[in-house]
């Protein structure tokens, strides 16, 4: 079974521009979790969409939204870009909303 | 709020060193209690998941326990290949019931 998809892997952006990162999901899970990770902070928690409806969100700025289609594909969008937002972006699945998620390999944005 | 704290921050180990990491945690009620191995720029790959307390599992030379107040990470005999950083997560019953990381244990296993 493929793994968990994400693209664009790598992405440059400069300040104040916006992007959106996409998710595909293991075939057959509906719950799709988003991840910040930065050095010094870790392992975010951004927002977790199940079933196209979105089941929690973490405390982020507004700047941060995102989605999830009917075939449970996800995308992430950012605003008004800033130096801070530089991060891996992780997104995870799995097949209930509180099963045990599976990462995919990151999105690696850099803010110049 | 939950809470994670895991120990080390870093520990380096000789090849065959046998050595325990930690995580201690808070939370209103343990839905479940998570490990993760990541190296660097990948994402998190899946090990185990622990419910209750006294559970056990295994996976090679890695096996997890869990407490009432923490889980330990044993690595026995470790190769080089294992060196990676190593992160807990917990989900609570209650609440939002999102998943809540600790910030790692980075392991280095010299040859």
């Amino acid at each position: 079974k493929a793994g968990v998809t994400q693209t664009p892997r790598y992405l440059i952006k400069t300040r104040g521009q916006q992007v959106t990162l996409s998710c595909s999901p293991i075939s057959g899970h509906r719950s799709v979790s988003w991840y910040q990770q930065t050095p010094g902070q870790g392992l975010q928690f951004l927002f977790e969409y199940f079933s196209e409806t979105q089941r929690n969100k973490g405390n982020f700025p507004g700047r941060f939204s995102g989605r999830q289609f009917s075939n449970s594909r996800s995308e992430m969008n950012v605003s008004t870009l800033e130096l801070g937002d530089s991060a891996l972006y992780l997104c995870a699945s799995s097949p209930g909303a509180t099963d045990t998620q599976y990462f995919g390999p990151g999105t690696r944005l850099t803010v110049l | 709020e939950d809470q994670v704290t895991q120990s080390p921050e870093a520990l380096r180990l000789q090849e065959g060193e046998s050595s325990s990491l930690n995580c201690s945690y808070t939370v209103s009620g343990l839905r479940g209690l998570f490990w993760y191995r990541q190296d660097p720029g990948k994402g998190p790959e899946f090990l185990f998941t622990l419910y209750s307390a006294g559970e056990e599992k295994e996976k090679e030379r890695l096996k997890a326990t869990l407490t009432k107040k923490e889980s330990f990470l044993h690595i026995t005999a470790p190769k080089p290949e294992d060196s990676a950083t190593y992160l807990c997560a917990v989900r609570s019953n209650f609440g939002n019931e999102k998943l809540t990381f600790g910030t790692g244990t980075r392991l280095t296993i010299i040859p």
